[in-house]
């Protein structure tokens, strides 16, 4: 079955940080990964997705991701954070063979100092 | 255009009693999910329409739970005898098929209260 981890549950960066967020995923087969985003209130809106092709993903509000297959991670990073960039933020994998159901992981809520 | 959206936004409910959660998908969209999310928790797959079938109902936790979509647009999602397990924020996705990669697009969520 799939799977995915988000070990930092919390972090805390300063406004114009750099920041990166883990992700590792369980999957048997080629996988198809995105990043989430919820803030307080709000729905889950796309950062970006990964299924084939170039391995550094771009996505929006700046942020990036790479999917690296040997260490079965997909980090993702933005080099300059803004104070609304604190949120809560999601990583998934797509299960090719069962319509696409989203499998997430627990979760990393971001705080951003000023 | 509308995106995905849910009503109610929040219901308060008594253990034991009946719920209806509805979504609304965005126009066109062939593929409805329904997820759970609970306190401190990523979201948690519970069902999947294709069209008016249910796809894939393996996430469903139980027999209390159903859910339709009669028509291919609008679905409910129905608890019955609720619990107080069941308080958790439930989300809804459409996406334009349930090809590999395909975006969901979610709701902002009804979040449930059993009292």
């Amino acid at each position: 079955a799939q799977s995915v981890t988000q070990p930092d549950i919390h972090i805390t960066v300063s406004e114009g940080a750099s920041l990166e967020l883990r992700c590792n995923y369980s999957y048997g087969a080629t996988p198809y990964l995105f990043w989430y985003v919820q803030s307080p209130g709000q729905g889950l809106q796309l950062l970006l997705k990964y299924f084939s092709g170039d391995t550094l993903v771009q996505g929006i509000k700046g942020f990036e991701a790479e999917f690296k297959r040997s260490q079965s991670s997909f980090n993702l990073r933005k080099p300059s954070v803004h104070w609304s960039d604190a949120a809560e933020y999601f990583c998934a994998v797509g299960a090719a063979a069962a319509g696409n159901k989203l499998t997430f992981g627990g979760g990393t809520r971001v705080l951003v100092k000023p | 255009g509308a995106g995905v959206s849910q009503t109610p936004s929040n219901k308060v409910t008594e253990k034991g009693k009946y719920v209806e959660l509805r979504c609304d998908p965005i126009s066109g969209h062939t593929a409805l999910y329904w997820y759970r999310q609970s306190l401190g928790q990523g979201p948690e797959f519970l069902i999947y329409f294709q069209g008016t079938g249910a796809a894939d109902d393996s996430g469903l936790p139980n027999d209390r739970f159903f859910a339709v979509r009669p028509e291919g647009s609008v679905s409910t999602l129905k608890i019955q005898r609720t619990e107080r397990g069941d308080s958790a924020v439930y989300l809804c996705a459409s996406s334009l098929t349930n090809s590999k990669g395909e975006t969901q697009y979610f709701g902002p969520g009804t979040r449930l209260l059993v009292l």
